[in-house]
């Protein structure tokens, strides 16, 4: 069974400019969330996604963070515009109906300078 | 607020030593606790808890939940320097409802094994 897969695996910005960031989840599973590590800290619950709406969004910066899964599968992160505060690394996680694990890809490794 | 404590934040033994990773927690709702090994980038599921005095066992790697104190315990024996990684504890809250899955994770327990 594949894994969870994210791209890009880092990226570089300036603050001010826009980045985007790709989650593909394990076949089936319904449920998708983006996270946000940032150093020294565990991950924290940005946006939860049930198929293609959206059930928890409460500690997404919504004045510059949004997100989509438009055909409940695979879902996209930008930030718009980027802040040094933002640098940090973006997990995806996914799981299926029912189930309490979640499985977790690479990450992405974003750098704001 | 749902809240998340691990400690100690961080532990440097050697091969062959014992460790336990403790973990705190204050949520509405409890259903479930979680442990991660975090290597590099993806944490990688190790246990799941949902019933109090029930050791959850693989291999070396040990754990155990008591909902009245509120804590769980991660052991591990015989520490070897692939074990070094950083271990995180999660809960989630209670089935149904559109909460249902969402995890809150401390801020994770930094392992180090030295040869």
């Amino acid at each position: 069974e594949a894994g969870v897969a994210q791209s890009p695996r880092y990226k570089i910005i300036e603050k001010r400019q826009s980045v985007a960031f790709w989650c593909n989840p394990i076949s089936g599973h319904a449920t998708l969330y983006w996270y946000q590590q940032i150093l020294g800290q565990g991950p924290k619950l940005l946006i939860q996604f049930q198929n293609n709406g959206v059930v928890d969004d409460s500690q997404l910066p919504k004045d510059r963070f949004s997100a989509e899964r438009l055909k409940g599968v695979d879902s996209t992160l930008k930030i718009q515009p980027a802040k040094l505060e933002d640098s940090a690394v973006y997990l995806c996680a996914s799981r299926r109906s029912g189930g309490a694990s979640q499985y977790f890809g690479p990450g992405t490794r974003l750098t704001v300078l | 607020e749902d809240k998340v404590v691990q400690s100690p934040l961080s532990l440097v033994v050697h091969e062959g030593d014992t460790v336990t990773l403790n973990c705190s927690y204050e949520v509405t709702n409890f259903r479930s606790l979680l442990w991660y090994k975090q290597e590099k980038k993806a944490p990688t599921f190790l246990f799941m808890l949902t019933s109090s005095g029930i050791e959850k066992k693989s291999g070396r790697l040990s754990s155990i939940l008591d909902k009245k104190e509120l804590f769980s315990i991660l052991n591990i024996t015989a520490t070897q320097t692939g074990d070094s990684a950083v271990y995180l504890c999660a809960v989630g809250p209670n089935a149904g409802g559109t909460s249902y899955g969402k995890l809150t994770f401390g801020q994770g327990t930094i392992l180090t094994v030295h040869p």
